[in-house]
């Protein structure tokens, strides 16, 4: 079945923690990557997306993802977290053969201890 | 400009009652895309429209209806509320909502409680 796995459901850090968050899809071919965040009372926000290119990206609030087309996977890293990055994360992917509709993992809570 | 605004932003109904939510695109896009979030899960695509045509459907059942207005706001219908339509429902849009760099932007939300 076509689906994105987020395999970590509950993460708690330290501030100045270093984070990875993983994601893995199961889709062949040329797809899109997206990592959105909801802040708590907050409507989901895209962090950063991968179309093409370089397969590291950057996105908002220092937030990076890379790309290994190889493994399926587009992990979202941040080399020291703050107190305000306590949010939920989400993964998603579209594809051309679903009609560019997203498919999301099951999101991944950070909680950040001051 | 404005974010996509969607209405209201709370709601609670009874089984068998029916329910519209309302969803207003960023200016400029005129695809609207709908999902539901259901607590501790990520949101699962219901409806796509654009241009006032369906251009994709996800796997619910045809309780569920939606249509998209000439001004490219759009509207989704549940009818004969069950328990297990609580959820957040959420309204997304996009330039055209075709092609693979298309990047939706999405609402706050409506929280629906079925009782």
């Amino acid at each position: 079945a076509q689906s994105v796995s987020q395999h970590n459901h509950h993460v708690i850090l330290s501030e100045a923690a270093s984070l990875e968050l993983g994601c893995n899809y199961s889709y062949g071919g040329t797809v899109n990557l997206f990592w959105y965040v909801q802040y708590p009372g907050q409507h989901l926000q895209l962090l950063l997306k991968y179309f093409s290119g370089d397969p590291l990206v950057k996105g908002i609030k220092g937030f990076e993802a890379e790309f290994i087309k190889s493994k399926f996977s587009f992990n979202l890293r941040k080399p020291s977290v703050q107190w305000s990055d306590t949010a939920e994360y989400f993964c998603a992917v579209n594809r051309m053969d679903s009609n560019y509709q997203l498919i999301w993992g099951a999101g991944t809570k950070l909680i950040i201890k001051p | 400009d404005a974010g996509v605004t969607q209405s209201p932003t709370h709601l609670i109904k009874t089984r068998g009652q029916q329910v519209t939510l309302r969803c207003s695109p960023i200016s400029g896009h005129k695809s609207v895309s709908w999902y539901q979030q259901v607590l501790g899960q990520g949101p699962q695509f219901i409806f796509q429209y654009y241009e006032k045509e369906e251009r994709g459907r996800g796997n619910f059942p045809d309780r569920f209806s939606a249509r998209q207005f000439p001004n490219y706001s759009s509207e989704l219908n549940v009818n004969a509320l069950l328990l297990g339509d609580s959820a957040l429902y959420l309204c997304a849009s996009s330039h055209s909502g075709w092609g693979l760099q298309e990047t939706q932007y999405f609402g706050p939300g409506t929280r629906l409680l079925v009782l």
